[in-house]
């Protein structure tokens, strides 16, 4: 799986877009961006994915670059329950099972009050 | 459905003991994940299993750990003797291929060890 790179800690004011970037310019054609999130004392939680194009769900959206080395996820209007370590992840995804998942070291996402 | 189901939640055991950690699959995932997590190593897979076949345990750390997975609905993870580095959260995830989901895995709420 290719490796990424991303900030180890961003603040941002409750209420407010968070946007967190990250970079993975040695990304395959085959590969996936998966983001999850890992708030404290809890398992990791699977947020959004995308293969090139722009994704969106009720949690976040997912923008990727048109050569696909970077993405920023966004959370468009942040709590203080979005405060967690979060994950990107580049791997690619099997049809018939899924693959094991390589965690970097995330960004330390805190929302202030 | 009630997600990953771990126990213990937490364990706590004197180093030498045997140790064992259970987890129960979301039913109808054909993939199974152990996770360990520490400060110091972050997280790191452990072995992973499809249609209860080992996959890769190249993240076993030794001999000491052994995971099994008798049936589609059951998996242990053992540590004997355990030692006072084991101490971590051991998380387990289940997952479909992408052709049945979004190749997301769902984590469980971890097994909390320490090794006095």
């Amino acid at each position: 799986d290719a490796k990424t790179t991303q900030p180890t800690s961003m603040d941002c004011a409750e209420g407010r877009a968070a946007n967190l970037p990250c970079n993975h310019s040695t990304i395959s054609g085959n590969e996936y961006v998966y983001w999850y999130r890992q708030i404290h004392s809890q398992g990791p939680q699977y947020i959004i994915h995308g293969l090139k194009n722009n994704e969106t769900n009720e949690m976040a959206s997912l923008i990727i670059t048109e050569d696909r080395k970077s993405s920023t996820l966004i959370l468009p209007h942040a709590t203080l329950r979005d405060t967690a370590v979060y994950y990107c992840i580049v791997r690619v995804v099997r049809w018939n099972r899924d693959d094991k998942i390589i965690f970097g070291k995330g960004t330390r996402l805190h929302i202030l009050p | 459905d009630a997600g990953v189901i771990q126990s213990p939640r937490h364990e706590v055991t004197e180093m030498g003991q045997e140790v064992t950690l259970r987890c129960k699959p979301i039913s109808g995932h054909n993939s199974l994940f152990w996770y360990r997590q520490t400060m110091m190593r972050g997280l790191e897979l452990l072995i992973y299993f499809n249609n209860n076949v080992p996959i890769d345990d190249s993240g076993m750390p030794e001999d000491r750990f052994s995971a099994k997975m008798p049936n589609a609905s059951f998996s242990t993870l053992k540590i004997q003797p355990s030692e006072p580095r084991d101490s971590a959260v051991y998380f387990c995830a289940s997952a479909f291929g992408r052709g049945q989901g979004k190749g997301e895995q769902f984590f469980g709420p971890g097994t909390r060890l320490t090794v006095l």
